[in-house]
């Protein structure tokens, strides 16, 4: 079974308006970590967001917010005003491991969700 | 600035002959990564060091092999390049503490795009 199970291949949004990208994760640790990066055409990955499994509250970077739904396993990126430089590929990738000391930091990424921001 | 640096960007090699893409990295992070990536996919892990020790992913060919000769430097190692080995390679490094719950965010370099022929 996937892990990382991103439903989106393709999604196109508004420059201005708020998209949501989904994601859903399976894991029975209790302790993981779940990070969102988007890599443009150009190929550099860049980290955008991080939520840890017990963090009490969504967490959020300038325009970028996780909803984080534990109960359902999810942890769907939002952005919100959609500019142009958004478009690119996203991937949403978790982290598990008690403690830091198992898979030694090991992440396991989904397939991504092209974003398309159209003016 | 602090970053994962790889050379070279692009690399274009034969069918057979050895070849070998190095990262560096001025962040002091304990864990190195390789993956490789096919286009529009999810990049694949291959192996990383944590510190000096070395995990293969089981599913990674024999024919990658990697060395990290310090905590800055890491090498990929393509023994016998194939066609179905062209692909983007990417570096990526990641502090890990023992004994905390803290996960850190992978900084990746630019990647290297290999092309067998």
């Amino acid at each position: 079974a996937q892990k990382i199970t991103q439903t989106q291949p393709g999604m196109f949004v508004q420059e201005k308006e708020a998209v949501t990208l989904d994601c859903t994760y399976d894991t029975s640790d209790p302790s993981y970590g779940l990070f969102w990066y988007k890599q443009p055409s150009s190929g550099e990955m860049i980290f955008l967001i991080y939520q840890g499994s017990y963090d009490q509250q969504n967490a959020t970077e300038g325009r970028y917010s996780l909803n984080f739904q534990k109960a359902r396993k999810s942890a769907n990126l939002v952005i919100s005003a959609s500019q142009l430089g958004d478009s690119a590929m996203y991937f949403c990738a978790m982290r598990e491991g008690l403690r830091g000391d198992t898979n030694a930091g090991k992440s396991t990424f989904g397939d991504g969700t092209t974003l398309t921001v159209k003016p | 600035d602090a970053m994962v640096i790889q050379n070279p960007r692009y690399q274009v090699t034969q069918f057979g002959k050895p070849v070998t893409l190095s990262c560096s990295q001025t962040l002091n992070h304990n864990v190195m990564y390789w993956y490789q990536q096919k286009s529009s996919q999810a990049p694949k892990l291959l192996f990383h060091y944590y510190d000096k020790d070395f995990n293969n992913e089981a599913d990674t060919p024999d024919n990658f092999q990697s060395r990290r000769p310090n905590t800055s430097f890491c090498f990929l190692d393509i023994r016998s390049p194939g066609l179905g080995d062209a692909a983007m390679y990417l570096c990526a490094t990641s502090r890990v503490a023992r004994g905390t719950f803290n996960y850190y965010e992978q900084y990746f370099g630019p990647g290297t795009r290999l092309t067998v022929t």
